[in-house]
Formats: C-alpha cells, structure tokens, sequence
C-alpha cells in the first residue's frame, strides 16, 4: 500500500517570503499522480497543484510551484511571495494510475502540514 | 455551475442513534468517496463508489455503510453511533478516469 509522509506538522513564513513544505511517498508502482490541497479555516479542500509521474517538468500554478523528484520520491510544494490568504493546512495526496475500465482511483493523504503567514 | 454539496453542515446526535451524511454533486461524476478528518491523522478513506450501485470499503469502514441508487447521490450511514465516530466528513468525487477529486464543504458531526 501506499503511504504519504510530511514531516513538518507546522510551518511559518514572512509575507511575500518564500517557503518549502516537504513530501515524501512509498510505492512502487511507476505511473501515479501527486497532488497538493490546500484546506483553509473555513475547511473546505482546495486543489493547489497537480503533477503527472510520466512528466519530468515540474507543474507550476501561479506563485506555486512542486519539486518533483521521482527516484528520491518527493513532492515538495513551494509558496513564493506569500501572502495572508495562504494561511492554511496543506495536505499532499497520492493517487494510483488509471487502468481503464472502472478503476477510479482512491487518494492516500499525508497528515499535513499547517502554514502560518506573518505579517 | 457544477459542485458537490453536503447536508448537514453540522449534527449533534446522541450515542447509538443511527445518523445517515448526505452527498450531492452535480458533475455527473461516476467516482464518489467519503473520508473523515481527524486531528493527526488527515483524510481517511471510508467508503468509495465507481458507479450506481458499486459500493467499496476504504480504511475506515467500521460502523459505516453507503447506498448508490443513482449517479449524484452517496448517503453515508452510521448504523449506529458512537462517540469514536465524532469528527469532520467530506464527500468528494471524479470522473471515471480518476482524475482531480473535488470536495465538498464537509459536515462536522459531534456524537454525545
């Protein structure tokens, strides 16, 4: 089975500061998606960013941005120009690959890691 | 536009009741999924669903059962309730190709 690990229960950085949560994951399938969600106080689950094991580029959405690193597995999500809003739980998600047919694939989360913004 | 609701947001039930978490999405998603969040241990997997009446166990499926009589709706059931059971459901699905799961705003249930 999969497993999910973030090793940093907190984190905190300095608004338009940049900073670097850590993943790491067990598997030994080759082909499998990572996922980074945001969950702020109001506790709903917010995608962030997404990335393809296939693909070698690193997904970038805006200010955020992964480190993908498929031999070390890891996915480490990185925040530049922080900002106030960024202020929540961030949780990191693995999925299994598509094998057609009816497999809609389960998400194994990590436990999390919640980011403070200072202003 | 599409989305995935969730009814109640909150509940408070007693001890043995039995209490069924509703779920709706309008994605036409045939994948559907409830976990529970619990200080520590982040989303478990309870019950998870490819298509009208498909049914799978996750993780956590102790004291909780699930129906899927169409394509937008997976009620979540607990038998009966105890107070291990207290925590924060969300419901989420995705497409048959298991692509991005999107979530619903996730119900706090308190069990006394």
């Amino acid at each position: 089975a999969q497993t999910v690990t973030q090793s940093q229960p907190e984190m905190s950085v300095q608004e338009a500061e940049t900073v670097t949560l850590s993943c790491t994951y067990d598997t030994s399938e080759s082909d499998y998606y990572l996922f980074w969600y945001k969950q702020p106080p109001s506790r709903q689950m917010i995608l962030v960013i997404r990335q393809e094991a296939y693909k070698q580029q690193n997904a970038t959405e805006n200010r955020f941005s992964v480190n993908f690193q498929k031999a070390a597995k890891s996915f480490s999500l990185k925040i530049s120009d922080s900002q106030l809003g960024d202020a929540a739980m961030y949780f990191c998600a693995y999925r299994s690959p598509f094998y057609g047919g009816t497999s809609g694939s389960r998400l194994t989360f990590g436990e999390g890691t919640q980011l403070t913004v200072n202003p | 536009d599409a989305e995935i609701t969730q009814s109640p947001r909150h509940k408070i039930t007693e001890t043995g009741r039995q209490v069924t978490l509703a779920c709706h999405q309008t994605w036409n998603h045939n994948n559907m999924f409830w976990y529970r969040q619990d200080l520590g241990h982040g989303l478990r997997l309870i019950h998870y669903s490819y298509g009208v009446h498909d049914t799978n166990k996750g993780e956590v499926s102790d004291g909780y059962s699930v129906s899927r009589s169409n394509t937008e709706d997976l009620p979540l059931t607990l038998e009966s309730a105890a107070s291990s059971q207290t925590s924060v459901y969300f419901c989420a699905s995705s497409g048959s190709r298991g692509e991005t799961q999107y979530f619903g705003p996730g119900t706090r249930l308190l069990v006394l």
